[in-house]
């Protein structure tokens, strides 16, 4: 069975810190794909990205970048010089593949980012 | 454009009731799912459709029947709605069953 653990509950940092946030997966697939989501207080969720098991390179967006390990079972994303905009709750996810595509969701970070 | 929509954005409602939620998506997307998010924002899926045909079921009541009468719309009915039905219900949408999916904003059930 699949799982994603977010260990980190909620984090509190002041803006323009560097603030990671773990996210440690369990598969038996060989084949799957990661994801990050934002739901800001206003309650939607935002797709942040993607990544499939064979990619292991890390990835940057901005301010944004994630870390990939498949020999820790890990997908962490860190946000660089933190906004207030990105106080939010994130998630990261998991789904298996071929043909089988819901996620399996951590139970989020709640990232607090005062001015 | 919105993307993914869904009606309403709150619903409040009694006990006993049934209730609907609406949810179309202008992708062109083949796969909708509905989410549970609890009080916890704790993320669990319900339903997932692939082509107006049912793909997945996660051991949801039989309350809670989806219904899909075409790939762009998956509307979620719940009857005699129960105190435990209080969430926040999202619908989305993806490509196919591979890929990332794109999330409505939302409808908060809230049963008094």
């Amino acid at each position: 069975a699949q799982k994603v653990t977010q260990a980190q509950t909620e984090i509190s940092v002041v803006e323009k810190e560097d603030v990671t946030l773990d996210c440690v997966y369990e598969t038996r697939d060989t084949t799957y794909y990661l994801f990050w989501y934002k739901q800001p207080p206003s309650g939607e969720l935002v797709f942040l990205i993607r990544r499939n098991s064979f990619d292991e390179q890390n990835e940057i967006s901005g301010r944004y970048s994630w870390n990939f390990q498949k020999s820790t079972s890990s997908f962490n994303f860190t946000i660089t010089a933190s906004q207030v905009v990105d106080s939010a709750v994130y998630f990261c996810a998991l789904s298996e593949a071929p043909g089988y595509s819901t996620l399996t969701f951590g139970k989020g970070t709640m990232l607090l980012v005062s001015p | 454009d919105t993307a993914v929509s869904q009606t309403p954005k709150y619903l409040v409602t009694q006990m006993g009731n049934d209730k609907s939620i609406k949810c179309e998506q202008n992708l062109g997307h083949d796969t909708m799912y509905w989410y549970k998010q609890d009080s916890k924002k704790f993320l669990k899926i319900m339903f997932s459709y692939n082509n107006k045909e049912l793909i997945i079921n996660e051991t949801v009541p039989n309350r809670f029947s989806p219904k899909s009468p075409d790939k762009a719309h998956l509307n979620l009915h719940i009857n005699s709605l129960e105190l435990g039905d209080s969430a926040v219900y999202f619908c989305a949408s993806s490509r196919d069953m591979n890929t990332e999916a794109f999330f409505g904003q939302g409808t908060r059930l809230t049963v008094v």
